[in-house]
């Protein structure tokens, strides 16, 4: 069965500082790799997603991700964060041509601080 | 922005009371989901479709249904309401062959 650990349910920086979220993954298979961020009081919004094209990904708003298959991880990573990126990101697989279900890690809430 | 909406976005009910939880999507997705969050926990498959007439649940026990007989709509009913059901639900979409799923700004409930 797959499953997804996000590591820290809380991460705290400083304005203009590097973030880095932790997701690691289990998967008999390299699955499909998402990252969601779901800013207070509203839904998910797609970040970026990994279907197996180049293992770095870039998304929307400066962040990227890099899927290494050796370390079954999907990291998120941005090189300066802004006061808008504090919001909650959510790690999610989905197995290759399995369930229609996508499996979310419990997400990881971000603070940026001035 | 995102073309799904559901409404209400915030629905206080009684418990007992039969409600229905709407979604709708104007992107011509074919298929449809619906995720119950709760603070702290991943969020749960508790329904999907594939197209018109097509429902299954997921993984989450629920005491709800749904029902998909236009291609833009997927409500949810709770026959008889829980203070158990109170949670956020979340409707997304997506269409076949592509993997980023488009959510909803969810329904927060809450049953007393």
């Amino acid at each position: 069965a797959q499953s997804v650990t996000q590591l820290g349910s809380h991460v705290s920086v400083s304005e203009g500082a590097l973030v880095l979220l932790r997701c690691n993954y289990s998967s008999s298979v390299p699955p499909y790799l998402f990252w969601y961020v779901q800013y207070p009081n509203q839904g998910l919004q797609l970040l970026l997603k990994y279907t197996s094209a180049a293992t770095l990904v870039k998304g929307i708003n400066g962040f990227e991700a890099e899927f290494k298959k050796s370390e079954t991880s999907f990291h998120l990573t941005k090189p300066s964060a802004h006061m808008s990126d504090a919001a909650e990101y959510f790690c999610a697989v989905k197995k290759k041509g399995g369930s229609e279900k996508l499996v979310f890690g419990k997400g990881t809430k971000l603070t940026v601080n001035p | 922005e995102a073309d799904i909406y559901q409404t209400p976005r915030y629905l206080v009910i009684g418990t007992g009371k039969k409600i229905t939880l709407e979604c709708s999507q104007t992107m011509g997705h074919d298929k449809m989901y619906w995720y119950q969050q709760d603070p702290g926990m991943e969020l749960h498959l508790i329904h999907y479709s594939y197209g018109v007439n097509s429902t299954e649940k997921g993984d989450l026990s629920s005491e709800s249904t749904v029902s998909r007989i236009r291609t833009e709509h997927f409500p949810l009913t709770l026959e008889s309401a829980r203070p158990s059901h109170t949670s956020q639900y979340l409707c997304a979409s997506r269409p076949t062959g592509y993997y980023g799923y488009t959510f909803g700004s969810g329904t927060r409930l809450t049953v007393v």
